[in-house]
């Protein structure tokens, strides 16, 4: 059945080097978003995109976040260099686009912890 | 900037009782509204979603209810069963399927 897949599932690193996340989004869907989830701020939208463009990306701190869709089936959200304070689930979600009233689909999540 | 509250953070209750879960949003300009069910070590799962011009949504033994004007929405479960352990999020869509979350209600039914 059809679903979003997220790679890594799990990271450890240490602080310092890059970190890159991948998202294969449900096949047709043209919209995807980066959420980030702490236990501190609950879940917080990174960026989005909409047939490959970014949209927003304005919940991204710009200088060490870089988020990319090389093509339609992947999406990157990469962090360089990494700092402990980067240690959260980050959720993929796709949805089909069309207009705001669909529902989106969300991956497992990749679990990041920056030592 | 709309903010999602949800009441109350934790919820502890036996088996067989129904319940209610609270979401409120301070901006009422909202597409639609969208109940997650989040699971230990997973992702999300969209349980209901209402859109903006409706009032309720009936899924099983879940009913969702959305007063737009006065910014609120309640998750109701009946007859709670421990498999419904689990956090529940409340999401608006304020445009372009873009979400804002609650924190969640963390759900312990036990037996």
């Amino acid at each position: 059945d059809a679903r979003v897949t997220q790679t890594p599932r799990h990271k450890v690193t240490e602080m310092g080097q890059e970190v890159t996340m991948r998202c294969q989004p449900i096949l047709g869907h043209n919209t995807v978003f980066w959420y980030r989830q702490t236990m501190m701020q609950g879940l917080e939208l990174l960026a989005y995109f909409r047939n490959r463009a970014p949209l927003d990306d304005s919940g991204m701190p710009k200088d060490r976040f870089s988020a990319e869709m090389p093509d339609a089936t992947l999406a990157t959200l990469k962090i360089q260099p990494s700092e402990p304070r980067d240690s959260a689930v980050y959720f993929c979600a796709s949805g089909p686009g069309q207009h705001s009233g669909n529902t989106i689909y969300f991956g497992e999540g990749s679990w990041l912890t920056v030592v | 900037k709309q903010e999602v509250t949800q009441i109350p953070a934790a919820l502890s209750v036996p088996e067989g009782e129904n319940l209610v879960l609270n979401c409120s949003f301070t901006d009422s300009a909202i597409y639609n509204l969208q109940w997650f069910r989040q699971d230990p070590g997973k992702g999300l799962t969209s349980l209901l979603l209402i859109q903006s011009s409706q009032r309720e949504q009936t899924s099983g033994r879940l009913n969702a209810s959305l007063d737009k004007s006065s910014g609120r929405s309640t998750l109701y479960i009946a007859a709670s069963q421990p498999g419904d352990s689990a956090t529940y999020l409340c999401a608006v869509n304020s445009g372009y399927s873009t979400l804002t979350f609650g924190k969640g209600t963390m759900l312990l039914v036990s037996p």
